[in-house]
């Protein structure tokens, strides 16, 4: 069975500084990655997905994403944070011909001035 | 750009009573999902819903869970014998192709049981 891992439950970032936000899967063939954002009180917006060809994917509000099929990663990156990007950051896989998403546990961003 | 929208926002049921859950997806979209959150944990999948019929559901989606698409525009969710651990925030998502186009997601409906 697909699973995602996010080792990271909270992490605290100043703002300006860099970002990376951990996601490993367990699947055994390509799976579809994305990754989504909760701010409070609010649903699951995309935030970037990978199908397919370039392994860096960019999204929006600035975050990229990178699938390392070695490491079975999809981390989260983005060179400089805001205050408004602090929310909970949840991974998600799914596999071709099976449209079930797999979240992880999610990690809470905290954004210091 | 066209949302997801789920009503109500937040609903409060006894225990024991029904509940329907409901969701507006995106017009040109075809495949419809329901998933939960139960508060602190992850979001949890619980069933798909394609050409009027379920394609995948969860060890959760049990006999107390339905979905229906009763007109063009609403797809619902119901609980007929709501139990305390069914509180959760309840997403509504749709998606206009099966695996190769993402799923967007409503603002949830927070169930809480009494």
């Amino acid at each position: 069975a697909q699973s995602v891992t996010q080792p990271d439950i909270h992490i605290t970032v100043s703002e300006g500084a860099s970002l990376e936000l951990r996601c490993n899967y367990s699947y055994g063939a390509t799976p579809y990655l994305f990754w989504y954002v909760q701010s409070p009180g609010q649903g699951l917006q995309l935030l970037l997905k990978y199908f397919s060809g370039d392994t860096l994917v960019q999204g929006i509000k600035g975050f990229e994403a990178e699938f390392k099929r070695s490491q079975s990663s999809f981390n989260l990156r983005k060179p400089s944070v805001h205050w408004s990007d602090a929310a909970e950051y949840f991974c998600a896989v799914a596999n071709f011909g099976n449209e079930k998403l797999t979240f992880g546990t999610g990690t809470r961003l905290t954004i210091i001035p | 750009e066209p949302e997801v929208t789920q009503t109500p926002s937040h609903q409060v049921t006894q225990m024991g009573q029904e509940v329907i859950l409901r969701c507006v997806p995106i017009s040109n979209h075809l495949y419809f999902y329901w998933y939960r959150q139960i508060l602190g944990q992850k979001v949890e999948f619980l069933v798909s819903f394609y050409n009027n019929e379920i394609s995948e559901k969860s060890e959760i989606f049990d006999d107390q869970f339905s979905v229906e698409r009763p007109d063009g525009s609403n797809f619902t969710l119901k609980i007929r014998s709501t139990k305390l651990e069914d509180s959760a925030m309840y997403f509504c998502a749709s998606s206009r192709d099966r695996a190769n186009q993402p799923q967007h997601f409503g603002d949830g409906t927070r169930l809480s049981i009494l």
